[in-house]
């Protein structure tokens, strides 16, 4: 069974700082991990997206991730937190159980930038 | 240019009614789903559909009934809607496969009262 926990429900930075959102896995195989973004009262969108190839991800928006399998983590990054950034952060896991590969979401993180 | 559209935006309706939500894609893709997001932003998967192929999540009342006229359409139909209903529905399509990410739609928020 595969899933995903986010370590923290809020992450709270100055404009300017770092961003780190912290997300773990469980896959009984190689997996397939995303992560999505929020913002008020809007759909997802796709921030990036890992599938077995590098292990260092860049995504859109100066985001970027890093599966390390002997962590089994897959933490966000941003060098430089702008106050667009303010949303809701979902890590997401493929589901291979499922016959049509659905998506499995964490709780989610909440980013607050203050400027 | 939308590629994942839904309708209605917002939906207000009483308990006890019925009431669909329309979802088309065109991005040519062949898998479709349905997630609901609670008021805790939690996000689930409610079903998938492949082609002629729907895949039931077990806890899904079978109040809920989606339906697919064509590869570009899922809609989803609600019986007797109850007070815990009330969420954001959410669809999204992918080409399908194992690795491919899914694009979403904005979203429905549905308030039953």
């Amino acid at each position: 069974a595969q899933s995903v926990t986010q370590l923290d429900s809020h992450v709270s930075v100055s404009e300017g700082t770092p961003v780190l959102l912290r997300c773990n896995y469980s896959s009984s195989y190689s997996p397939s991990l995303f992560w999505y973004v929020q913002h008020p009262n809007k759909g997802l969108q796709l921030l990036l997206k890992y599938t077995s190839a590098a292990t260092l991800v860049k995504g859109i928006n100066g985001f970027e991730a890093e599966f390390k399998k002997s962590e089994t983590s897959f933490h966000l990054t941003k060098p430089s937190a702008h106050m667009s950034d303010a949303a809701e952060y979902f890590c997401v896991v493929m589901n291979y159980g499922g016959s049509q590969g659905n998506l499995i979401f964490g709780k989610g993180t909440k980013l607050s930038v203050k400027p | 240019d939308t590629a994942v559209s839904q309708t209605p935006k917002y939906l207000v309706t009483q308990m006890g009614n019925d009431k669909s939500i329309k979802c088309e894609q065109n991005l040519g893709h062949d898998t479709m789903y349905w997630y609901k997001q609670d008021s805790k932003k939690f996000l689930k998967i409610m079903f998938s559909y492949n082609n002629k192929e729907l895949i039931i999540n077990e806890t899904v009342p079978n109040r809920f009934s989606p339906k697919s006229p064509d590869k570009a359409h899922l809609n989803l139909h609600i019986n007797s809607l109850e007070l815990g209903d009330s969420a954001v529905y959410f669809c999204a399509s992918s080409p399908g496969g194992w690795s491919y990410e899914q694009y979403f739609g904005p979203g429905t928020r549905l308030t039953v009262t």
